[in-house]
């Protein structure tokens, strides 16, 4: 059974704050990403890891930051939000040869005010 | 680069009709290809994918898909679907070489009335 997590679910924020998006996977995969998705668009990629101490830009710009200290987490950072940063942000990992077989978390609904 | 198109958005349908969710993709190169599912409230699962071999690929809950290489599409399928199908559909490709990120199309919402 796959298990990978994010916290929190829903998160509600004042502009300018910092804010973590945690995401953790018990499965022991090497690759991990994070993509944004906004209402009825395409999931975007932002960021990507391919193990410890490996972090990636993704195709689509963002002003987040990543790191990757342990192989089960990976958590996103916004050092100050601002409300162009409203959107789902979904947590992935994979340990396919390939990489193809994506675990998803349920994603962490952000809304900046 | 490659791209990932699902020419429809909102797919309305009965339930116990049949159904095809439509994925074109572009790419210079050779690609995989997958359909996943996202049911409300959920995170994404992987319905099927098309890595070589037969071009109809068939996945889990009934669905199937058809690999097409001179039209580059992907279509997905179902003969009869079920209430319980309610859900974002993302079709998806990545690189046979080279870094397997997946590209994602905009996604198609099925939406099954009674």
């Amino acid at each position: 059974e796959a298990d990978i997590y994010q916290t929190p679910r829903y998160l509600v924020i004042g502009t300018g704050k910092k804010i973590t998006l945690e995401c953790s996977q018990t499965m022991g995969h090497d690759k991990m990403y994070w993509y944004q998705q906004d209402p009825g668009m395409e999931l975007h990629l932002i960021h990507y890891s391919y193990g410890v101490n490996s972090t990636e830009k993704g195709d689509l710009s963002s002003e987040s930051t990543v790191s990757r200290i342990r192989t089960e987490h990976f958590p996103l950072t916004l050092e100050s939000a601002r409300p162009s940063h409203t959107s789902q942000y979904l947590c992935a990992s994979s340990a396919g040869l390939l990489g193809e077989k994506l675990f998803f978390g349920s994603g962490t609904q952000l809304s900046v005010l | 680069a490659q791209s990932v198109t699902q020419l429809d958005s909102q797919v309305p349908v009965f339930e116990e009709a049949p159904v095809e969710l439509r994925c074109n993709y572009s790419s210079s190169v050779s690609v995989y290809l997958f359909w996943y599912v996202q049911y409300p409230n959920q995170g994404l699962q992987l319905l099927l994918k098309y890595l070589s071999g037969s071009t109809l690929v068939k996945g889990i809950n009934g669905f199937e898909a058809e690999f097409n290489k001179s039209q580059t599409s992907f279509h997905l399928r179902k003969p009869s679907v079920h209430i319980s199908d309610t859900a974002e559909y993302f079709c998806a490709v990545s690189l046979i070489q080279g870094a397997q990120k997946l590209v994602f199309g905009q996604g198609t919402r099925l939406t099954i009335n009674p």
